[in-house]
């Protein structure tokens, strides 16, 4: 399994980011895909969960309505698409594979990338 | 949400001592428990799933118990490369997943 997160960079407050997720060694359209962000202050942090077909997502009450998260699995690509950026977004994002399928299953991250930094300061 | 608190936030040890780290949850999780082990400039990785079941390619020294609301990794025998930062997540309820704030093992 491999996990290559792209994307983050530096913004400023208002500003947007779209992170990619290259997926590969598995069969990208049979799991579920979660981003997990990670800043000093805050640690761990989960985001954005999207079922395997896409057709579920869900995102943490402090970026629903500014976060979206996608997925082409015809690419085997996970996305998301960060509008309104805020300096508490500032962190490392990291993608993560579930062991399972639906946006709700229970399961822990069996597999990460190595995360993107996104810096949200003017 | 559901608070995963770990302790301590950092451990002391020598190669060869056994490590014992703890997390508690704020409601009852069952056994949806995970362990993750961090080294420094990497992404987490996934040690225990299901409170006491190792992860594929993960060493017998390595153990997780618990259920409900304690939990425990232990280590039996450190050796040099398990001086990392580890976390604990709970997949029980959701939304969010939580994890807790981590455990820093560090070499005295």
């Amino acid at each position: 399994v491999q996990l290559l997160e792209s994307g983050g960079g530096l913004v400023q407050p208002g500003g947007s980011l779209r992170l990619s997720c290259a997926a590969s060694g598995f069969t990208f359209h049979n799991f579920a895909m979660d981003w997990v962000r990670q800043s000093p202050g805050k640690g761990l942090e989960w985001v954005s969960v999207i079922s395997a077909s896409g057709a579920e997502t869900y995102h943490t009450a402090s970026v629903q309505g500014r976060f979206t998260i996608s997925r082409d699995n015809a690419e085997n690509t996970l996305y998301l698409q960060m509008n309104r950026l805020r300096a508490d977004d500032t962190a490392v994002y990291y993608c993560a594979k579930k062991t399972c399928s639906g946006g709700s299953c229970n399961s822990p991250f069996d597999s990460w990338g190595q995360g993107t930094l996104v810096i949200v300061s003017s | 949400d559901i608070v995963m608190t770990q302790s301590p936030a950092t451990l002391s040890l020598s190669p060869g001592d056994r490590a014992t780290l703890s997390c508690r949850a704020s409601q009852s999780i069952s056994n949806y428990l995970a362990w993750y082990q961090q080294k420094p400039g990497q992404a987490p990785s996934l040690l225990i799933y299901g409170a006491s079941t190792r992860a594929t390619g993960i060493p017998a020294r390595f153990s997780g118990s618990g259920s409900g609301t304690e939990f425990t990794l232990t280590i039996s025998s450190l050796q040099s490369e398990d001086f990392a930062l580890y976390f604990c997540q709970q997949y029980y309820n959701w939304p969010p997943w939580t994890f807790g704030q981590g455990t820093k093992v560090e070499i005295k």
